[in-house]
């Protein structure tokens, strides 16, 4: 069966640090990828979603960056912290081509920018 | 573009009380249809989905949502609450390039 892992559960930065990210899929070959931030009140923004390796697609323009180094593995990064990225990070993937599936959840990481 | 509008920001029903969840989209094509439901601080989990063939379906716990593409609605319903129900609530639709949007959610409270 597949499986996600995202980590750190909990991180507190200071503002103008950098961030990594890491989520990594078991269990399936190429599949999607995708980051989702969920500021308080605000939803679930997709901030970037992949197809297969160094193919990232970003939807907002932003402090963030991601990268895909790996078919299995989708990293999240900041050079630079802002107030304003703290919020909870939802990392998921789908069958590629398969739009009928629906997209599986880790756990999120909750991070505080201070 | 697609996008997928909750209107309500929250809810609150007793518990026995029907439910009804709104969800309005905006996409070009035939929409694929999905609810999630969140737990404080937890992933998300899947409740239903809609891709084709009857409009009407049955997800996990009870719910159920019925897609009608004349409203552009894809609403979620639930009999009769448990306070176990209390979550925030998702709706998100997919495009073909395989692009998940979600809406900014509704979060739901249930009274005893």
């Amino acid at each position: 069966s597949q499986t996600i892992h995202q980590w750190p559960a909990t991180l507190v930065q200071p503002v103008g640090s950098p961030l990594s990210l890491e989520c990594t899929v078991e269990g399936t070959s190429n599949p999607n990828l995708y980051w989702y931030r969920q500021a308080a009140g605000r939803g679930l923004q997709l901030l970037f979603y992949s197809v297969g390796i160094g193919q990232i697609s970003s939807e907002v323009p932003q402090n963030l960056s991601a990268s895909r180094p790996q078919d299995r593995q989708f990293i999240l990064s900041s050079k630079k912290l802002l107030l304003s990225d703290s919020g909870f990070y939802l990392c998921a993937w789908s069958f590629l081509d398969r739009v009928d599936t629906e997209a599986f959840f880790g756990q999120g990481t909750r991070l505080t920018v201070v | 573009a697609q996008s997928v509008t909750q209107p309500d920001i929250h809810i609150t029903v007793s518990e026995g009380a029907s439910l009804e969840l709104r969800c309005n989209y905006s996409y070009g094509a035939t929409p694929y249809l999905f609810w999630y439901v969140q737990s404080p601080g937890q992933g998300l989990q899947l409740l239903l989905k809609y891709f084709s063939g009857d409009t009407l379906v049955q997800g996990i716990k009870g719910f159920e949502a019925e897609f009608k593409r004349s409203q552009s609605s894809f609403n979620l319903r639930k009999p009769s609450v448990h306070w176990s129900d209390a979550a925030e609530y998702f709706c998100a639709l997919k495009s073909s390039g395989d692009k998940l949007t979600f809406g900014t959610g509704t979060r739901l409270a249930v009274r005893p």
